[in-house]
């Protein structure tokens, strides 16, 4: 079966603060696809990155980092430098290849970012 | 840049009742897809639809949901007879031929 964990439910740091959200997806199959989405408070869902199962490169986006480890089937995702807007729930998600469709999320991590 | 837009943005209804739920999927895009968040949880999965059909389908799409693409802008979700269990966030998502779904701002239902 295809599984998502997230295991920080809630997250706080102080501005400026680097905060690492981890992930960790179990799949049996070889091809599948990662993503971040963010949800902000007023509650709709930011696509952030998609990564495919064989591209392992490391990707920044401004303050944005992501490190995909195949060995440790883990999709951690870091903000360097945290601010207040960074505050929202962040949610992991697993889509396999031979599906089309369904997109399998995690339960989410709320990260707060304190003035 | 274009993007899924739903409406009502929040629909109060009483139980029992039947609700419509509209998206406008990105107007290139060939997929779409809801999905559903009750409060304070994960989003989950309910339904694809590609060529006029559902393509796939979860176990909480049961036969109170319908879903229907009436023209060539919309597509809709229906609960027939709605349930308090049915109050949730309910988000539409389209894709073209990458593997992005791209989701809209959702319709929080709230069943009385």
């Amino acid at each position: 079966a295809q599984k998502v964990t997230q295991a920080q439910t809630e997250i706080s740091v102080v501005e400026k603060e680097d905060v690492t959200l981890d992930c960790v997806y179990e799949t049996r199959d070889t091809t599948y696809y990662l993503f971040w989405y963010k949800q902000p408070p007023s509650g709709e869902l930011v696509f952030l990155i998609r990564r495919n199962s064989f591209d392992e490169q490391n990707e920044i986006s401004g303050r944005y980092s992501w490190n995909f480890q195949k060995s440790t089937s883990s999709f951690n995702f870091t903000i360097t430098a945290s601010q207040v807007v960074d505050s929202a729930v962040y949610f992991c998600a697993l889509r396999l290849d031979f599906s089309y469709d369904k997109v399998i999320f995690g339960p989410g991590t709320s990260l707060s970012v304190i003035p | 840049e274009p993007e899924v837009t739903q409406t009502p943005s929040h629909q109060v209804t009483q139980m029992g009742q039947e609700v419509i739920l509209r998206c406008v999927p990105i107007s290139n895009h060939l997929y779409f897809y809801w999905y559903r968040q009750i409060l304070g949880q994960k989003v989950e999965f309910l339904v694809s639809f590609y060529n006029n059909e559902i393509s796939e389908k979860s176990e909480i799409f049961d036969d109170q949901f319908s879903v229907e693409r009436p023209d060539g802008s919309n597509f809709t979700l229906k609960i027939r007879s709605t349930k308090l269990e049915d109050s949730a966030m309910y988000f539409c998502a389209s894709r073209f031929g990458t593997d992005t779904q791209y989701f809209g701002p959702g319709t929080r239902l709230t069943v009385l």
